[in-house]
């Protein structure tokens, strides 16, 4: 099973972000989202489509439907730019999407 | 809070083997599923293994090709990767992760440890 995401998104600071992540039927799976800045280990933003962690800022948030899930940062602020990972599991193993790179100019 | 520290990482030699052990706290160990997860230098995250709480269900990405074995000890809240056959593509930092209740997601990540394989 294979996970599609852009290279990189820019953004500009307070603007919306728009990470999607691309598969077959993806909407009938549970899309978790990964944050890591560079240098340091990923950390859970997002899990079961939509769901935030306790401790994750209210401007992420994720949808998913039909074979694109969507991680939204809203008001993008310069400590929000890192790599963003989505990750599913599908028959007995964890899928991971390439990576995004979200810039902030 | 929960804390996963990671060790046993180094320079090996194409051909060798090497364990990785990860020291869990903070949390009822026995009651999580924990994954070992690896990113090479400037790539991207590759899932390697799960185990279950009890130990009783493993799972592996089939890129390993039977070389790595997970196991636990719920005793010393230890995790452990054994990686045989090591080559030039197994260099990455290998992290450890945890999954409560077997949601398939990873709510809690180590430092990492670094492996180099080189010759």
């Amino acid at each position: 099973y294979d996970l599609t995401q852009p290279p990189s998104v820019p953004v500009s600071p307070g603007q919306t972000a728009s990470i999607t992540c691309s598969g077959e039927n993806l909407g009938n799976k549970d899309v978790s989202w990964y944050q890591q800045k560079s240098g340091q280990s990923p950390v859970l933003v997002i899990f079961q489509d939509n769901v935030r962690p306790s401790g994750v800022s209210e401007r992420f948030s994720g949808s998913n439907s039909g074979n694109t899930a969507t991680l939204t940062i809203s008001g993008t602020q310069t400590m929000d730019e890192a790599d963003y990972y989505c990750q599913v599991w599908d028959t007995s193993a964890v899928v991971f999407g390439g990576g995004t790179k979200l810039t902030v100019l | 809070q929960v804390q996963l520290v990671e060790s046993g990482g180094g320079l090996v030699k194409p051909g060798e083997s090497l364990r990785l052990s990860c020291a869990a706290s903070g949390l009822t160990f026995s009651d999580y599923y924990m994954s070992w997860i690896r990113q090479a230098p400037g790539k991207g995250l590759e899932w390697l293994s799960y185990i279950s709480g009890s130990g009783s269900t493993i799972y592996y990405a089939d890129s390993l090709e039977g070389r790595f074995t997970i196991s636990r000890d719920n005793s010393n809240n230890s995790l452990y990767l054994h990686m045989s056959s090591l080559s030039v593509d197994d260099t990455a930092i290998y992290y450890c992760a945890t999954d409560y209740g077997a949601s398939y997601f990873f709510d809690n990540w180590g430092q990492g440890t670094l492996v180099t394989v080189s010759s």
